[in-house]
């Protein structure tokens, strides 16, 4: 299995900031990475598909970069609603993995 | 508007089999791939399989000894069975959509959590 692993686990950011976080496949996977967004209590929501593409409703201050096996998912200024927890997930080969999370907290 | 809505047993003893069931409304189902993911308690997401919309499936080869998903196209609806569950399979159980031309999970259910205990 692809193993995706991101960092940093959990992150402190208060609202303006520049927020990033990485996500590393332990083989190569193209561009087949996409970015989720997680509130608690609710299901993923796609930000990010092949690996920088903004998914449809999503807010312009997400973006995403990478490509091979190191990828990154920016937001250029944290807005509140954006306090969540995000997962990185390749979809490049079966069976799909996710990274472990990051949980982007108030500083 | 796209909604999918995952219904079954919440609670499953210990060797049987939990069974769940996908409703899609505002979209066809045989357009699309779609899929099951699970989030035990506090842990990070693990996908489960797919079926293709001509019907064939993907299983994660840790589940796949136990896992059948399968489709019912006149009712909309798509289903998961998972046998001999134990407590590992403790879980919220998502289930999602891919479309053909996109590998990417683009519209989930709100998730039914689904405890395997005596």
């Amino acid at each position: 299995d692809i193993q995706m692993t991101q960092s940093p686990s959990t992150l402190s950011a208060s609202v303006g900031d520049r927020v990033t976080i990485t996500c590393r496949a332990s083989q190569n996977i193209g561009s087949f990475l996409n970015w989720f967004q997680q509130k608690p209590g609710k299901a993923p929501k796609v930000l990010i598909y092949a690996a920088s593409s903004l998914q449809s409703g999503v807010p312009s201050r997400f973006s995403g970069s990478g490509s091979g096996t190191d990828f990154t998912l920016a937001i250029s200024s944290l807005q509140p609603e954006d306090f969540a927890t995000y997962f990185c997930q390749q979809t490049d080969k079966t069976p799909w993995t996710f990274g472990q999370g990051t949980k982007v907290e108030v500083k | 508007q796209v909604h999918l809505q995952e219904s079954g047993p919440g609670l499953v003893k210990p060797s049987e089999t939990l069974s769940l069931t996908c409703t899609v409304s505002g979209g066809s189902i045989s357009s699309y791939y779609w899929s099951w993911i699970r989030q035990p308690p506090g842990k990070g997401l693990e996908w489960i399989g797919y079926i293709s919309n001509t019907g064939s499936t993907n299983y994660n080869p840790s589940l796949k000894s136990r896992v059948t998903i399968s489709v019912d196209t006149p009712k909309n609806q798509f289903s998961l069975k998972l046998s001999s569950v134990t407590a590992a399979d403790t879980a919220v159980y998502y289930c999602a959509r891919r479309p053909l031309e996109q590998l990417v999970l683009d519209y989930w259910g709100q998730g039914t959590l689904v405890t395997v205990s005596s």
